[in-house]
């Protein structure tokens, strides 16, 4: 069963940092490009970044370009995001997907990320 | 970033058809494929309709997708009260360098 775990999320005050890690399983975890893609409260959904098979690409968003850094394990079948410089506007459930453009699409159940004081 | 434009809301009695439409530019539905995602606040979104048309395994016949030049559209036909969600349009960007989403749809049955 294709499962993907997101774990980190927190309640951080502006400016500080967070890595949120997602857990994959039930597929080969290096044959896909991997996504975050965010939602916050009220809001649609954001695509975040991405990240090639190899990690050797990834693309940002622009309002998290030079904060926010895409990364992953494939020994681990782990995909991470950390985030620095936190805003309030960052605020929102940040989800794990798979190979968000090809019919092989599948997201986990996303965790919360809080920024306020 | 939302530069897919979706209308907010649509609704229909159950075993109506509604039609969502999703408009955008060159960069992006003109020139890439189109995704369809159903959403339940809470829930992991599910893929519903890849590469304009294309359903995965598991999802109905009553979804069908199509798409003219720089706009999608995604119709549910049979319309059931488990259709209930947010529905989003998906499209890779060439000149923003990413995916961007639609602004998403609410679909009620009435």
């Amino acid at each position: 069963e294709v499962q993907l775990v997101e774990s980190g999320g927190a309640l951080v005050q502006p400016g500080g940092s967070l890595r949120l890690s997602c857990a994959a399983s039930g597929f080969t975890f290096n044959t896909y490009w991997m996504h975050w893609v965010r939602q916050a409260p009220g809001k649609g959904l954001e695509w975040v970044a991405n990240i090639k098979q190899d990690g050797s690409v990834k693309f940002y968003v622009d309002s998290v370009k030079g904060r926010f850094t895409i990364s992953r394990d494939n020994a681990k079948n782990s995909l991470y995001l950390q985030m620095n410089s936190l805003r309030a506007e960052d605020t929102a459930v940040y989800y794990c997907a798979r190979a968000l453009g090809s019919g092989d699409g599948f997201w986990g159940q996303g965790t919360l990320v809080t920024v306020s004081s | 970033q939302s530069v897919l434009t979706q209308p907010p809301s649509a609704s229909g009695a159950p075993g109506q058809r509604v039609t969502i439409s999703c408009s955008g530019s060159s960069s992006n539905i003109g020139s890439n494929a189109v995704f369809w995602y159903h959403h339940l606040p809470g829930t992991a979104p599910k893929l519903l309709l890849y590469s304009h048309n294309q359903r995965p395994s598991g999802v109905p016949d009553r979804f069908s997708g199509s798409k003219s030049g720089t706009s999608a559209s995604l119709a549910i036909s049979g319309l059931q009260s488990e259709d209930e969600a947010d529905y989003y349009c998906v499209a890779w960007d060439d000149s923003l360098n990413g995916y961007v989403f639609g602004t998403g749809t609410k679909v009620s049955v009435l």
